[in-house]
């Protein structure tokens, strides 16, 4: 079965820090991966995809198979940065079937 | 150009009971899939509707079923509620299958069974 393991339940950084959000998964064939985001008092909403290789926000998040991860880093933490992050795969055997993690909270403090 | 909607925002049920969950998609969605999201856990996939066909079930028991209209808006209705069914409930629209399309979350709906 298909799972997504965040590890941190909360992360607490200082402004200008670097950051990294953990992600690992298990799907033995070619997974799609995904970071969402949720703002405070706001909706749930996609801030990066692998297949796009973008950085978004600051954001990076580099797909390693070997290691079965997908974590998100930024090196210089904002307090705009304090949020709830959610990893998600999708499987090719499941199109459109996301499975999130648990979240990581992410508090910035300045 | 209007988001994704959902009604009601929160509701009270008792153990047992049947609950419809209502979800707008955003103009020019095709396709909306339902998630629970219990406290303190990541949102998890129900089911998927494109063009008014089920494309899709996650893990859960045949008494969540749903239903997509013509316009594209969807329906999700829990037969036999259990406590274990209070959840907060999303909805997310997309213009075809998320995996190419970015998909567009509503603000939930917050069920409690007591």
């Amino acid at each position: 079965a298909q799972r997504v393991t965040q590890p941190e339940k909360l992360l607490s950084v200082f402004k200008g820090a670097p950051v990294e959000l953990k992600c690992n998964y298990s799907y033995s064939g070619s997974p799609e991966l995904f970071w969402y985001v949720q703002y405070s008092r706001q909706r749930l909403q996609l801030l990066l995809r692998h297949i796009s290789r973008e950085s978004i926000k600051g954001f990076t998040a580099d797909l390693n198979k070997g290691e079965t991860s997908f974590h998100l880093k930024k090196p210089f933490a904002q307090e705009e940065d304090s949020a709830m992050y959610y990893c998600a795969l999708m499987t090719t055997d499941s199109w459109g079937k996301f499975q999130f993690g648990a979240g990581t909270q992410v508090v910035v403090t300045p | 150009e209007t988001g994704v909607t959902q009604s009601p925002t929160h509701l009270i049920k008792t153990r047992g009971q049947q609950v419809t969950l209502r979800c707008s998609s955003q103009s020019g969605h095709n396709t909306v899939s339902w998630y629970q999201q219990a406290l303190g856990q990541g949102p998890q996939f129900i089911f998927q509707y494109y063009r008014e066909e089920e494309n899709g079930r996650g893990n859960f028991p045949p008494r969540f079923s749903g239903l997509q209209f013509p316009n594209y808006s969807s329906e999700l209705n829990v037969n036999a509620l259990e406590l274990d069914d209070s959840a907060l409930y999303l909805c997310a629209s997309s213009k075809g299958l998320p995996s190419y399309n970015e998909q567009f979350f509503g603000p939930g709906t917050r069920l409690t069974v007591l």
